[in-house]
């Protein structure tokens, strides 16, 4: 099992230019989330989806866009880049509907600087 | 609204040292409790994990964590820390309403451990 992987590793946009990040898990997770890393703030939920075709606002949702077309697949869309989005995004995943709420299994993480 | 505390942002100890980080919690209900840990380059990891029964639960490489309910604190512990240590450590709670079906945590801000050689 690859777990949670992310896709870009890196990226680097000008203000105002668009972007997807995609995370994958292979667990067959319900839940999988959106949350970004900033020094000394932790990590702060932006977005979660509970199913297929489900999604719903975190803590930070201004200014991201999320989809779950397939079970595996989460994506976060910017859809007009600030440097205040310059940060580390992770996505999680985790157990399926019904069962103890397990942990989160994280994925690598992407690096996106926004100019 | 629930949040989390580690009072603790950056802690140096030698290697050999003990140590011990501490997490608050503010809900007064039923609590699920995690610590994670970040090395550097790296995403995070489960340490170990709190849900119910013995409040003193061990986790992987040496580390374990107390459940004190009446303290709202699950405080993180290792008698004599290495330099692989070095790492970002987070305390994390589901908490009840907030958690819920829906499994989201509440993460505190971090602590950084160095441990130097």
């Amino acid at each position: 099992n690859a777990g949670v992987t992310q896709t870009p590793k890196f990226r680097v946009l000008k203000t105002g230019q668009s972007m997807t990040l995609l995370c994958a898990q292979d667990m067959n997770h319900e839940y999988m989330y959106w949350y970004r890393q900033d020094p000394g703030m932790g990590l702060r939920l932006i977005h979660y989806s509970v199913g297929e075709g489900t999604t719903a606002k975190g803590e930070v949702p201004d200014g991201y866009n999320v989809s779950r077309l397939k079970k595996q697949n989460f994506l976060l869309g910017l859809e007009s880049a600030a440097p205040s989005q310059t940060s580390v995004y992770f996505c999680a995943s985790s157990s399926p509907r019904g069962a103890i709420p397990y942990e989160q299994y994280f994925g690598p993480g992407t690096r996106l600087t926004v100019t | 609204a629930q949040s989390v505390s580690q009072h603790n942002h950056h802690v140096i100890l030698s290697e050999a040292a003990s140590l011990e980080l501490g997490c608050n919690y503010s809900y007064g209900g039923t609590v699920n409790l995690f610590w994670y840990v970040q090395y550097p380059g790296q995403h995070l990891q489960l340490l170990l994990k709190y849900f119910s029964g013995d409040p003193l639960v061990k986790g992987i490489k040496g580390f374990e964590a107390e459940f004190i309910k009446s303290k709202f604190s699950f405080n993180l512990r290792k008698p004599s820390v290495q330099w692989s240590d070095t790492a970002e450590y987070f305390c994390a709670v589901n908490a009840g309403n907030y958690g819920g079906a829906t499994n989201k945590l509440i993460f505190g801000t971090g602590t950084l451990l160095a441990v130097q050689p």
